[in-house]
């Protein structure tokens, strides 16, 4: 039982470059989420989904687009890279919604570089 | 709109201390209130939550938090601190749309 894994764990890009960040997880959760944590604002959700095949936008979307095929599977993509988005990327899944008495379970972060 | 402060952005303690670690939020209706720990270059793991009943609610690692309505407040507290709970803490409110308003975060140092 892995939890929540994240790929690729580092990564630096050029303005303009494209990516896209998976995350994994093997708890058969309904809800997953994307946050970025940047330096004395601890983490924003950008994107979170409430099953698979839906997504919904967070509190800093811009820039940023996602996608859930599959159940155990979140997708943060990055069209065109500027460096206002170097951050580290945190996803994280739950059972239930945020307001509910379900934990979230984060995993290990992506450490994204955009030069 | 929902919010989370935490005051304190570094705190240094004496190893077998006690700790104290505040947090005051701002949201309309009931909270349903979060702290977080993150060890360097991990991700974080859920200390202890509160949604409803007892304010004084108990976590993992001995620590515990006790919810105040009336000062909007959610502090954290441990009676003597052991130099692995070096780390940092951050307090959160889970708001409506599925969304988690997270605290700035306070760095804990643990002194030998």
């Amino acid at each position: 039982n892995a939890g929540v894994t994240q790929t690729p764990k580092f990564r630096v890009l050029k303005t303009g470059q494209s990516m896209t960040l998976l995350c994994a997880q093997d708890m058969n959760h309904e809800y997953m989420y994307w946050y970025r944590q940047d330096p004395g604002m601890g983490l924003r959700l950008i994107h979170y989904s409430v099953g698979e095949g839906t997504t919904a936008k967070g509190e800093v979307p811009d820039g940023y687009n996602v996608s859930r095929l599959k159940k155990q599977n979140f997708l943060l993509g990055l069209e065109s890279a500027a460096p206002s988005q170097t951050s580290v990327y945190f996803c994280a899944s739950s059972s239930l919604p945020v307001r509910s008495t379900d934990t979230q379970y984060f995993g290990p972060g992506t450490r994204l570089t955009v030069l | 709109a929902q919010s989370v402060t935490q005051p304190d952005i570094h705190i240094t303690v004496s190893e077998g201390a006690s700790l104290e670690l505040r947090c005051n939020y701002s949201y309309g209706a009931t909270p349903y209130l979060f702290w977080y720990v993150q060890s360097p270059g991990q991700g974080l793991q859920l200390l202890l939550k509160y949604f409803s009943g007892d304010t004084l609610v108990q976590g993992i690692k001995g620590f515990e938090a006790e919810f105040k309505r009336s000062q909007s407040s959610f502090n954290l507290r441990k009676p003597s601190v052991h130099w692995s709970d070096a780390a940092e803490y951050f307090c959160a409110v889970g708001a409506q749309n599925n969304d988690m308003r997270f605290g700035a975060g306070t760095r804990l140092t643990v002194k030998p």
